[in-house]
């Protein structure tokens, strides 16, 4: 049973650098959703696909973000400009178009700004 | 912004007690569901509970949910070194689309062998 999964797992950049992450979902899964998590904190919504398109995006999602799902599997999340506060955690989870069915998470990509 | 709180924010006991954690919410929702962080790793699924469900039991886990309160409880019982972690709570709003997640804060348990 393949799960969601990350890469990298973890990424060190420069400032000002861009950065782009890859999450590959659960292969039947057609809902893919990104999250953000800062230490000691709980996961923060940042956008969400429904096969290749893109239905949700935060606030917390600046423009200096973007994500897409070109064929409805996997999805890219670029940060351009990176600044300190982007350090996180960035968690990917995938579902099934089910509200009774949970979403299924990735081991995430720790990003460290310098 | 975080959905709502847990409580508490950090729980220490022995390996063969018992570790209850609450979690209170704000919104009206669709499910309440439970999940488990390692340090560094993803979150592990562990329940989910609807709306119209009061109690859910899976293995040494038992959850509980009051609608009427918006709250809701975690129990792990007679629990092992390997339950150490960080537990969440996390709603889906009532008629939202895309069931995109809100978190509580989270409780971190360690659990001394």
């Amino acid at each position: 049973d393949t799960g969601v999964s990350q890469d990298p797992r973890h990424k060190i950049t420069k400032r000002g650098q861009n950065v782009t992450f890859r999450c590959d979902p659960i292969s039947e899964h057609n809902r893919l959703y990104w999250y953000r998590q800062t230490l000691g904190q709980g996961p923060e919504f940042l956008t969400y696909f429904q096969n290749e398109a893109q239905l949700e995006k935060s606030r917390l999602l600046s423009d200096r973000f973007s994500a897409e799902r070109p064929k409805g599997s996997f999805s890219t999340l670029e940060i351009q400009r990176t600044e300190q506060g982007d350090s996180a955690m960035y968690l990917c989870a995938s579902s099934l178009e089910d509200t009774r069915q949970p979403q299924h998470f990735g081991d995430g990509t720790r990003l460290s700004i310098l | 912004s975080q959905q709502g709180e847990e409580d508490p924010q950090a729980l220490s006991i022995q390996e063969g007690e018992n570790a209850t954690m609450n979690c209170s919410y704000k919104t009206s929702i669709n499910n309440l569901q439970w999940y488990r962080q390692n340090s560094g790793r993803g979150l592990v699924h562990l329940i989910l509970i609807r709306s119209n469900e009061r109690e859910k039991h899976s293995g040494r886990l038992r959850v509980t949910l009051d609608t009427s309160k918006k709250s809701s409880s975690l129990l792990i019982t007679a629990s092992r070194a390997a339950d150490t972690a960080s537990y969440f709570c996390a709603t889906d709003a009532y008629k939202a689309a895309g069931n995109k997640l809100t978190f509580g804060g989270g409780t971190r348990v360690l659990v001394k062998p």
